[in-house]
């Protein structure tokens, strides 16, 4: 149990288009997701707080108009990077809250801009 | 602000080996505590946390306030726990990582 899925895994995309991640909690529901962004041989930086039904709580230092976030419904929450350029290629990692203090992650998606 | 530090980027120890993965943290209030295990190609997976005071696969962590540390510590290392070992803390709603400490034991 306790599964989150993400879609797509890699994705390549030119400079200037905007490229969407989808997060799903595949047997429970998530009130809560987070958004996270990994650099090669670095640590997770939360990007992102995404709640459901409202709008998501951003860290500082994270562009809102450029990191798109909704939270439809209580099993997927979907990463819009806009206009992305390259130095958005990264790792983006989600992961969704069941309870109080479980948190469970998804694989990952690499988003490489050329 | 929460902050962890996890001064090892790499430890690299012999099979059958004590190990000790160094975590100190910096947080205004009353801190949750949790280490995170990555085996290669896999996704980050929760391997303990403080509330509980489990053991899982051999490892255990206990929670020092004095020292600010929640070291996690295992008295025999096996091959397989060769991973990416990530101290994490709860605070204000969201988990703030350290910076990761790289496992290798070795045969």
């Amino acid at each position: 149990g306790a599964v989150v899925s993400q879609h797509p895994s890699w994705v390549i995309c030119k400079s200037g288009t905007s490229v969407k991640i989808e997060c799903r909690s595949l047997d429970f529901q998530a009130t809560t997701m987070f958004w996270y962004r990994q650099f090669p041989k670095q640590s997770l930086m939360l990007m992102a707080t995404s709640n459901e039904g409202s709008k998501a709580t951003y860290e500082q230092g994270v562009e809102k108009d450029k990191f798109l976030i909704n939270h439809a419904s209580l099993t997927l929450s979907t990463l819009t990077v806009t206009s992305a350029h390259p130095e958005d290629s990264s790792f983006y990692i989600c992961s969704a809250r069941p309870g109080v203090y479980e948190q469970y992650f998804g694989p990952g998606t690499r988003l490489t801009v050329t | 602000a929460q902050r962890v530090t996890q001064p090892e980027k790499l430890l690299s120890v012999f099979k059958g080996a004590p190990v000790e993965l160094k975590c100190n943290y910096s947080y205004s209030g009353s801190p949750e505590l949790f280490w995170y295990v990555q085996y290669s190609r896999q996704r980050l997976q929760l391997l303990l946390r403080h509330i509980s005071r489990e053991s899982i696969k051999g490892f255990t962590a206990d929670l020092n306030k004095g020292e600010t540390s929640f070291h996690l510590k295992k008295p025999f290392a096996q091959e397989e726990d060769s991973a990416m070992y990530y101290c994490a803390l709860e605070g204000f709603q969201k988990l703030v990582f350290g910076t990761g400490t790289r496992l290798l034991v070795s045969p």
